[in-house]
């Protein structure tokens, strides 16, 4: 496995800021992801963070409101841009290591917005 | 489409034995994972399937009919520490993303 560690753990931003998540990894990993969890809900996965190249969007996601970087292998920001209150989520990056499918997940971001 | 089907709730008591179940249609296979989420915290991996049969680990076993798009997570021996959401994840394709069912919220009581 991998240990993965998020900042911020938490925050409360205001309606129409902006808040940059980070997730880094002890070790370089392949493939790096985000997802988000809205209260009482499953994980959606916004994007596949792509070291050195843009991300890859699901469906529904777009990078002018999710820009994402991966400067290198063992690093990933997610910003949430012009937050409303529909974006109050928790947001988790996960990882996968080479040579195995599962994915590890951080411990997650709650985010408030009010 | 992609679809992933499991029970929103279950309850059951310590000691004894529970089966969750999922079903998926998805547009391609590349295997089938749960994890196990409790409150506030984050998805922890339990076990991956591809192929046909059943993967003992301990007091959690998880089995998987490509065929029929099944797969159940089996828990025994049931502890009050298991109570929580059991997420069933299926790989569409290649190896990168995971699509997550909505989980199942387990109860364990005395």
């Amino acid at each position: 496995s991998a240990v993965i560690s998020q900042k911020p753990s938490r925050d409360i931003c205001q309606r129409g800021t902006s808040l940059t998540i980070q997730c880094q990894v002890d070790s370089q990993v392949t493939m790096m992801f985000w997802y988000r969890q809205q209260p009482g809900q499953s994980l959606t996965l916004i994007a596949t963070a792509n070291q050195g190249s843009e991300a890859t969007y699901e469906s529904g996601f777009v990078i002018d409101k999710f820009p994402i970087s991966r400067p290198n292998l063992t690093f990933s920001t997610l910003t949430v841009s012009n937050m409303s209150p529909e974006d109050s989520s928790i947001y988790l990056c996960s990882v996968r290591l080479a040579a195995q499918y599962e994915q590890y997940f951080g411990p997650g971001t709650r985010l408030t917005v009010t | 489409g992609q679809n992933i089907d499991q029970p929103t709730e279950m309850t059951a008591t310590e000691g004894a034995i529970v089966q969750i179940n999922c079903t998926y249609q998805t547009s391609g296979f590349n295997g089938l994972f749960w994890y196990q989420q409790h409150a506030g915290e984050a998805p922890t991996f339990l076990s991956y399937n591809v192929l046909d049969g059943l993967e003992e680990k301990g007091r959690f076993s998880s089995f998987l009919s490509r065929s029929k798009g099944y797969s159940y997570l089996l828990l025994k021996e049931l502890q009050m520490k298991d109570s929580a959401s059991y997420l069933c994840a299926v790989g569409p394709g290649g190896y990168n993303k995971l699509i997550f069912g909505a989980g199942t919220r387990l109860a364990v009581h005395p």
